[in-house]
């Protein structure tokens, strides 16, 4: 397996346009997380999924931010209108629900807004 | 709360000397443990996991660490360094079956002398 897969890697945008980041999980994965990472705050959980429901979103700084996850093999994390200091690493994570397991993170999109 | 600390936000250590990254978590349940390691611009790599049983665990790139409950702690350790393990290293903690909601600390970062 390719491992998570998140596209695209670096996006530079102007404040006030829309952002639409895209995550693939590992085939098989019933779990997805979407980490963001910055200096201030550090790896904090904005939102997570289970079977494609999402279970948890409290973590989901403002209603600027929305993610979904349309099927088993794709979520989006989409921030309308963009700030700068949206400007961050966003990671995509996935993991099994059985025991013992833990999560595989994606490479990570840096987001730069200006 | 649940939280954890990692008390040392920078640590620099000479090529060949050992390590030791410390880790005190808060977690109102038995909880799930792990280091992760992240090279500038990359992912997060599971270095290990701690579930339960033997609280001595191994992991990749010749890294261990120890669960100690007593002390609420999970520290990593090395017995010689080598320049490749310059990277911040993140320890996190999560519940029995959600392996990627996981609670991080705010990472150390390791510096290696030659």
């Amino acid at each position: 397996d390719a491992g998570v897969i998140q596209s695209p890697r670096h996006e530079v945008t102007e404040m006030g346009q829309e952002v639409t980041l895209r995550c693939k999980p590992i085939s098989g994965h019933d779990y997805l997380f979407w980490y963001r990472q910055t200096m201030m705050r550090g790896l904090e959980l904005l939102i997570y999924f289970n079977n494609n429901v999402p279970i948890d979103d409290s973590g989901m700084p403002e209603d600027r931010f929305s993610a979904k996850m349309p099927n088993a093999s794709f979520s989006t994390l989409k921030i309308q209108p963009s700030e700068p200091r949206d400007s961050a690493v966003y990671f995509c994570a996935s993991s099994h629900s059985g025991q013992g397991t833990e999560a595989f993170f994606g490479q990570g999109t840096r987001l730069t807004v200006v | 709360a649940q939280s954890v600390t990692q008390p040392d936000i920078h640590i620099t250590v000479s090529e060949g000397a050992s390590l030791e990254l410390r880790c005190n978590y808060s977690y109102g349940a038995t909880p799930y443990l792990f280091w992760y390691v992240q090279s500038p611009g990359q992912g997060l790599q599971l270095l290990l996991k701690y579930f339960s049983g033997d609280t001595l665990v191994q992991g990749i790139k010749g890294f261990e660490a120890e669960f100690k409950r007593s002390q609420s702690s999970f520290n990593l350790r090395k017995p010689s360094v080598h320049w490749s393990d310059a990277a911040e290293y993140f320890c996190a903690v999560g519940a029995r079956g959600q392996g990627g909601k996981l609670i991080f600390g705010q990472g150390t970062e390791l510096s290696v002398k030659p």
